[in-house]
């Protein structure tokens, strides 16, 4: 069974900082998630990666798959980036496995 | 309307009643996922659908979860005598194919906030 572990578990920056979340999971997946929830509790999907690197806007996710580890970035981050971001790795037909998430608050 | 809906939003039932909650995915979308979120935990897999194909159960915590899916499209998941420690935020999520190497982005609705009091 595959875990997937996080790191930090809470992390609280100024506005502007750039921001790197960390994910390791220990056997191999055919793609891993990174997830976006906000106070509401609404999830968004930001990356679906199974190699290499990522980007949309300031939000960048890498992937070293020799080493089963995983990035997200956010340069100059902004408050509303505040959230919980999780990741996931997918692999045989168990939907997805989750981290337990990093708490993301981002001052003004 | 083109994302996954689920309804209701908010459930509130007592201890031991059973409860159904319903999720529309986003046309099109073959493959069907229910996951749980309770109150200070991380999301955990419950079920999930490949179009009309037997779905994999493996995720459902006891007997008295149950899911459906008809006609490939809407789904429902039954909770029977519900217990206290069921209350939690039942996700669901659509994407175009399924997993067992298959790569998707999976869209996940709102949720439905069940409370067993």
């Amino acid at each position: 069974k595959n875990e997937v572990e996080q790191s930090p578990q809470n992390l609280t920056a100024q506005e502007g900082e750039f921001i790197t979340i960390n994910c390791s999971y220990s056997v191999g997946i055919s793609a891993l998630h990174w997830l976006q929830q906000h106070p509401g509790g609404g999830i968004v999907s930001l990356f679906m990666l199974s190699s290499g690197k990522k980007k949309h806007g300031r939000l960048i996710a890498t992937i070293n798959i020799q080493e089963k580890h995983s990035s997200l970035h956010i340069t100059a981050s902004h408050p509303r980036d505040s959230a919980v971001y999780i990741c996931a790795g997918e692999g045989g037909a168990d939907g997805l496995t989750f981290g337990k998430g990093t708490h993301l608050i981002i001052q003004p | 309307g083109a994302g996954v809906s689920q309804s209701p939003s908010n459930k509130v039932t007592e201890k031991g009643k059973d409860v159904e909650l319903r999720c529309d995915p986003i046309s099109g979308h073959t493959a069907l996922y229910w996951y749980r979120q309770s109150l200070g935990q991380g999301l955990e897999f419950l079920i999930y659908f490949q179009g009309n194909s037997a779905p994999d159960k493996s995720g459902l915590p006891s007997d008295r979860f149950s899911a459906e899916r008809t006609g490939g499209s809407v789904s429902t998941l039954t909770i029977q005598r519900t217990q206290q420690e069921d209350s939690a935020v039942y996700l669901c999520a659509s994407s175009r194919q399924g997993s067992g190497g298959a790569q998707e982005t999976q869209y996940f609705g709102p949720g439905t906030r069940l409370l067993v009091l």
